[in-house]
């Protein structure tokens, strides 16, 4: 079965400090992984994914996610906060299965990410 | 485009009373799905389509009931609310090709009283 973990229910760093949001998953094969950012009142936006090849994924707004696979993790970065990152951070996973299941996303509990100034 | 747009934005019911959420796409998507979002718990799938009448229950679909009757909207329906549904309801859309993301709308906030 596919599950995501989210480790930490809070983040928090100061503006202009590197910042990491984690996540680990679990998943029968190769994985498909994606990050997504929501602000309060509104629905989730996407920020990136990993599909195959390159391990350092670079997305929007800055962001970028490293895929490591032998630690099942897919932890998203951001070398520089601003406090405008301040948001609730989801990580979701889906397997390559075709069939009905196809798109399937599942995600983590969510992480609150706070940039104070 | 107006992307994914969700009907009502907020709803207040009381217990046993019956409603409709609405959820239109102009993207030509073929999939669409319903979320519901908790504190504490992420979002939990309760039903999607891959189709234009075509639905599948997700990990909650008690208490729900979907209809895809037409490819750009997507319907969920409480027969009968109970407070355990208060929540916060997304619908989102997905393309037909690759490992392509999910489109969100704004989502529909429920309380069920």
């Amino acid at each position: 079965a596919q599950s995501v973990a989210q480790p930490e229910d809070q983040v928090n760093v100061a503006e202009g400090n590197p910042l990491t949001v984690k996540c680990t998953y679990s998943v029968s094969g190769n994985p498909y992984l994606f990050w997504y950012v929501q602000y309060p009142n509104r629905g989730l936006q996407f920020l990136l994914k990993y599909i195959t090849g390159d391990n350092l994924v670079k997305g929007s707004y800055g962001f970028e996610a490293e895929f490591n696979k032998s630690q099942t993790s897919f932890h998203l970065k951001k070398p520089s906060a601003l406090v405008s990152d301040s948001a609730l951070y989801f990580c979701a996973v889906r397997d390559r299965g075709r069939g009905s299941t196809l798109g399937r996303l599942y995600f983590g509990r969510g992480t609150q990410l706070t940039v104070w100034p | 485009n107006a992307g994914v747009t969700q009907t009502p934005k907020f709803r207040v019911l009381k217990t046993g009373q019956s409603m409709t959420l609405l959820c239109a796409q102009d993207m030509n998507h073929e999939y669409m799905y319903w979320y519901r979002q908790d504190p504490g718990m992420g979002l939990r799938l309760i039903h999607y389509s891959v189709g234009e009448g075509t639905t599948a229950k997700g990990e909650v679909p008690d208490g729900y009931n979907v209809s895809r009757l037409k490819k750009q909207n997507f319907l969920l329906g409480l027969e009968s609310a109970a407070p355990s549904q208060t929540s916060v309801y997304f619908c989102a859309s997905k393309g037909l090709a690759g490992p392509t993301e999910q489109f969100f709308g704004p989502g529909t906030r429920l309380t069920v009283l």
